[in-house]
């Protein structure tokens, strides 16, 4: 099992704040994608990063992936209500994925 | 509209009655995945499915079967079910396109499970 360690697991911030998210192994990945779920809903795709060093930024969100290709980091800015949800990255290895424990953020008006 | 569909959404059953969740998909996915998730655990992978006819286990395959009869749909069985199988599940497909690390995972909206 290739574990994918989220930190931090619960964050309660208010409206505007920055924040960052972290998502950690010891395993080296082919990519590494980024998930937000929403309460009864499946994960949806926010996005994947490939190559070792890779920033990418959507809108307000700036995903970064590790020079090793190790861990990744999720940086919001200004957060908004909107914004609230489990965040979830996941690490692909051959033919399989592996998800961290997610990052359960809440975004206070 | 493109989508992933599971079914039951919701399912409660006793030790040991045999049940199937349904996963049928719209996009002409080639890979087709199971995933439980589990409070603290994250999602784990059960099995997954490069084509038809080819299904191979993920990291916890144990109580579950599967099968890929055709492309579009990927059952999920459990023979037996068990108490410790209770659980939120997701359905997943990809297209593969450029290759499996590029490719996005569409999920379905879950089937929470219960075995008393």
């Amino acid at each position: 099992t290739q574990l994918l360690e989220q930190s931090p697991q619960f964050l309660s911030i208010q409206e505007g704040e920055n924040l960052t998210v972290y998502c950690n192994s010891s395993s080296v990945f082919s990519s590494l994608q980024w998930y937000r779920q929403e309460p009864g809903e499946g994960p949806v795709l926010l996005v994947t990063v490939v190559t070792g060093g890779e920033v990418k930024k959507l809108k307000r969100l700036t995903f970064q992936f590790g020079d090793a290709r190790k861990d990744s980091s999720l940086h919001i800015t200004a957060a908004q209500p909107g914004d609230t949800g489990l965040y979830l990255c996941a690490g692909n290895t051959g033919n399989q994925f592996y998800f961290g424990t997610g990052t359960s953020l809440t975004v206070i008006p | 509209e493109a989508q992933v569909t599971q079914n039951p959404r919701y399912l409660i059953t006793v030790t040991g009655k045999k049940l199937t969740v349904t996963c049928s998909q719209n996009m002409n996915h080639e890979y087709m995945s199971w995933y439980r998730q589990d409070p603290g655990l994250g999602l784990r992978q059960i099995y997954y499915s490069m084509n038809v006819e080819v299904t191979d286990k993920g990291d916890v395959p144990e109580g579950y079967k599967v099968s890929r009869k055709e492309k579009r749909n990927f059952p999920l069985i459990l023979e037996s079910p068990s108490p410790n199988q209770t659980s939120l599940y997701f359905c997943a497909s990809s297209l593969l396109a450029g290759g499996i690390s590029r490719s996005p995972l569409h999920f379905g909206n879950g089937t929470r499970l219960t075995v008393t």
